[in-house]
C-alpha cells in the first residue's frame, strides 16, 4: 500500500545532541512537509519541499534543518535539541497539483529530550 | 496574518448525541479541508470543500462551506465512541501552494 513512513516512531535524545528524523513515501508526491505538534495543539508547519525547492516558515528556528535527497525521502535535522523541542514530528505529503491540497500524514516520531 | 479559528476547543457528548464544530477564517479561502486525529494517532484527511455553500456528507458526517467561503462546519449525527478524536479544519496559506493553516481543533469525547 502506498504510504508515508516515519522512522523511528520514538526517539530519545539528550539536550544539545543532534538528532535526525526520517520520512519516506511511496505515493510519489512532489510536496513533502514537516510539522511539529505539541500536546493538545494543532500541527505547526516547520518547512516544506516542493520537489527540490525548499521553503522555510518564517518562525522556524535555525536549529531545525531539512534535507530531501530524492523524491521519496526527507529528513529533519535538529542540530541542538532543547527541552522545548520535545514534541511529535509529523511528516506529510501532497500531490501539490493546482486545486488539490489534501495532505497524507505519516504516523509521526515522538521526540523526547532529556 | 491569516488565521483559522475553531470552536469549541473541547466537546463532551453522550453517545447518540449530535456534535458540531465550527471553523472561521480571517480571509476568504479557496478551499477548506477537515482532518481527524485519533488519540495517539496522526491527522487523517476527511474531506475538502471548494465551492461556496457546498455541503457534503459522509455517512453520519455533514460538512458545510459558507457562502462567503470564510467559514465551515462539521456536524456528526448520533455520535459513536469511534468518533472520538480531535477534528481540525485547515485552509490554504495564501502565500504558498499546498501549505495549510490548521485551526486549533475540537477535541471530541463520547461517553458510552
Amino acid at each position: 500500500d502506498a504510504m508515508v513512513i516515519q522512522n523511528p516512531r520514538y526517539q530519545v535524545t539528550q539536550f544539545g545532541k543532534p538528532v535526525t528524523l526520517s520520512c519516506s513515501q511511496t505515493l510519489n508526491h512532489n510536496v513533502m512537509y514537516w510539522y511539529q505538534q505539541k500536546s493538545s495543539q494543532a500541527p505547526k508547519l516547520l518547512f516544506h519541499y516542493y520537489d527540490k525547492d525548499f521553503n522555510n516558515e518564517a518562525d522556524t528556528p535555525d536549529n531545525f534543518q531539512s534535507r530531501r535527497p530524492n523524491t521519496s525521502f526527507c529528513f529533519l535535522d535538529i542540530r541542538s535539541p532543547g527541552l522545548g523541542d520535545a514534541a511529535m514530528y509529523l511528516c506529510a505529503t501532497s500531490r501539490g497539483d493546482r486545486g488539490v491540497y489534501e495532505q497524507y500524514f505519516g504516523p509521526g516520531t515522538r521526540l523526547t529530550v532529556t | 496574518g491569516q488565521q483559522v479559528m475553531q470552536i469549541p476547543q473541547y466537546q463532551h457528548v453522550q453517545e447518540g448525541e449530535d456534535f458540531t464544530t465550527y471553523c472561521n477564517s480571517s480571509t476568504t479561502l479557496s478551499n477548506i479541508q477537515w482532518y481527524k486525529q485519533r488519540p495517539g494517532g496522526h491527522p487523517v484527511f476527511l474531506i475538502q470543500l471548494v465551492k461556496s455553500g457546498e455541503v457534503k456528507k459522509q455517512k453520519r458526517l455533514t460538512f458545510q462551506f459558507g457562502e462567503a467561503k470564510k467559514n465551515s462546519s462539521l456536524h456528526i449525527t448520533a455520535t459513536q465512541t469511534t468518533d472520538v478524536g480531535t477534528y481540525f479544519c485547515a485552509g490554504p496559506n495564501g502565500g504558498s501552494q499546498g501549505n495549510l493553516i490548521f485551526g486549533k481543533g475540537t477535541k471530541l469525547s463520547v461517553k458510552p
